[in-house]
């Protein structure tokens, strides 16, 4: 079965520091891959999207990037962390057309002080 | 953008009580997901309905959606205090597939 993992699940940085969340799904090939973002007490904003290595999308103008090295690995980063940066993040993947649910990751807190 | 926008923002019923929302969307879409949220934790998969279908049950969850109104309904039938959760719709639009585009979430609270 397939199974996604997210980590860390909290995190604390000081403004300026560099940042990287890893997110790995296991059980499947060629996955789409997701990156969301969840402000307190609101809904998730799609980050990033990826259909394949090195195919990344980004959907919203920010102070993050994202990377995917390998089929089943999604990395989110930055180089110098913004207090406004700090959320909710979470990691999901997707199959495809014959399968369109989207499956989520236990999320990571982000704390930027 | 906000695709989908769920109504109400929160509902408190008591346990054995039916709770609804809704979601309403945009531009037509591919299939519209379910998600659960407790606090503080990823997002659980619920149902999907696909855009060619009207009606959807799982358990005690039942699912519809009508494209001509671009919206759909959440219903829990006889629900239990371990439903307090929010609740997400997610939409896959037609001319972005695979694009998932979320509300802001229903808060149920149900008290036993």
């Amino acid at each position: 079965s397939q199974t996604i993992h997210q980590w860390p699940a909290t995190l604390v940085q000081p403004v300026g520091s560099p940042l990287s969340l890893e997110c790995t799904v296991e059980g499947t090939s060629n996955p789409n891959l997701y990156w969301y973002r969840q402000a307190a007490g609101r809904g998730l904003q799609l980050l990033f999207y990826s259909v394949g290595i090195g195919q990344i999308s980004s959907e919203v103008p920010q102070n993050l990037s994202a990377s995917r090295p390998q089929d089943r690995q999604f990395i989110l980063s930055s180089k110098k962390l913004l207090l406004s940066d700090s959320g909710f993040y979470l990691c999901a993947w997707s199959v495809g057309e014959l399968v369109p649910e989207a499956f989520f990751g236990q999320g990571t807190r982000l704390t930027v002080v | 953008s906000q695709q989908g926008e769920e109504d109400p923002q929160a509902l408190s019923i008591q346990e054995g009580e039916n709770a609804t929302m809704n979601c309403s969307y945009k531009t037509s879409i591919n299939n519209l997901q379910w998600y659960r949220q407790n606090s503080g934790r990823g997002l659980v998969h619920l149902i999907l309905i696909r855009s060619n279908e009207r009606e959807k049950h799982s358990g005690r969850l039942r699912v519809t959606l009508d494209t001509s109104k671009k919206s759909s309904s959440l219903l829990i039938t006889a629900s239990r205090a371990a439903d307090t959760a929010s609740y997400f719709c997610a939409t896959d639009q037609a001319d972005s597939w695979g694009k998932f585009q979320f509300g802001a979430g229903t808060q149920v609270v149900v008290t036993p």
